[in-house]
């Protein structure tokens, strides 16, 4: 199975200061057609995830650009360029490359300082 | 905007068997690939299982032999079942569509628990 591991596990950040979150999978992620399927997703307290990121950098409907992915092969970031109270919540990195098998990394908890 | 509506028991024994259904409201079934992921208490996500429209199923390797997910284009909806559930089992079990390889909608989960 492919291991997702995040980094930090917890993330207290100031208000309008930015944050990161690494991700590093067991293997590489370039799926054989030359994509590479590393996906974001955010979850606030008591709601169901939510897709950011998919494809390392693409910003889904809706999300607003001071989140942004990077990445290539095994590593991986999710930015926040400037935190707001309503980013909250655990952010989870998602390989769906090495299918049939979804995995998810632990998740890292951001909160305010 | 397509919402994903699911219900089902939410207090099983060990040994019995977990029955959710995912309704797709102001969507189509059609078209996509569907997937259960589930969520214990206090811990993070693991995917269970997708469903193509066309009824094609792939199930995680550690579940698979206890998992059936299954389809019904004229319902427009999709259920899980999960057999002989242990406490292990106990977790919040979310529906959700497909965008390519990841998910672009989910459900708003269901709680099971599993107690004697």
């Amino acid at each position: 199975d492919i291991v997702m591991t995040q980094t930090p596990l917890s993330s207290p950040v100031t208000l309008g200061q930015p944050a990161s979150i690494s991700c590093r999978s067991s293997q590489s992620l370039v799926h054989s057609n030359g994509n590479t399927y590393l996906n974001w997703l955010q979850q606030r307290p008591g709601q169901p995830p939510r897709l950011l990121i998919y494809e390392i950098s693409q910003r889904f409907s809706g999300v607003p650009d001071r989140f942004s992915g990077s990445g290539a092969g095994t590593n991986f970031t999710l930015k926040i360029s400037r935190v707001e109270a309503e980013d909250v919540g655990v952010y989870y990195c998602m390989q769906g490359t090495h299918f049939p098998l979804y995995t998810f990394g632990q998740g890292t908890k951001l909160e305010i300082k | 905007q397509v919402q994903l509506q699911q219900w089902g028991a939410g207090l099983l024994k060990p040994s019995e068997t977990l029955s959710l259904t995912c309704n797709v409201f102001r969507g189509s079934f059609s078209g996509y690939y569907w997937s259960w992921v589930r969520q214990p208490p206090g811990k993070g996500l693991e995917w269970i299982g997708e469903i193509h429209y066309s009824g094609g199923t792939k199930y995680s390797p550690s579940l698979e032999s206890r998992v059936t997910i299954s389809g019904d284009t004229s319902k427009n909806q999709f259920s899980l079942k999960l057999s002989s559930v242990t406490a292990a089992d106990t977790a919040v079990y979310y529906c959700a569509r497909h965008l390519g390889r990841t998910f672009d909608i989910w459900g708003l989960g269901t709680m099971v628990t599993v107690s004697s």
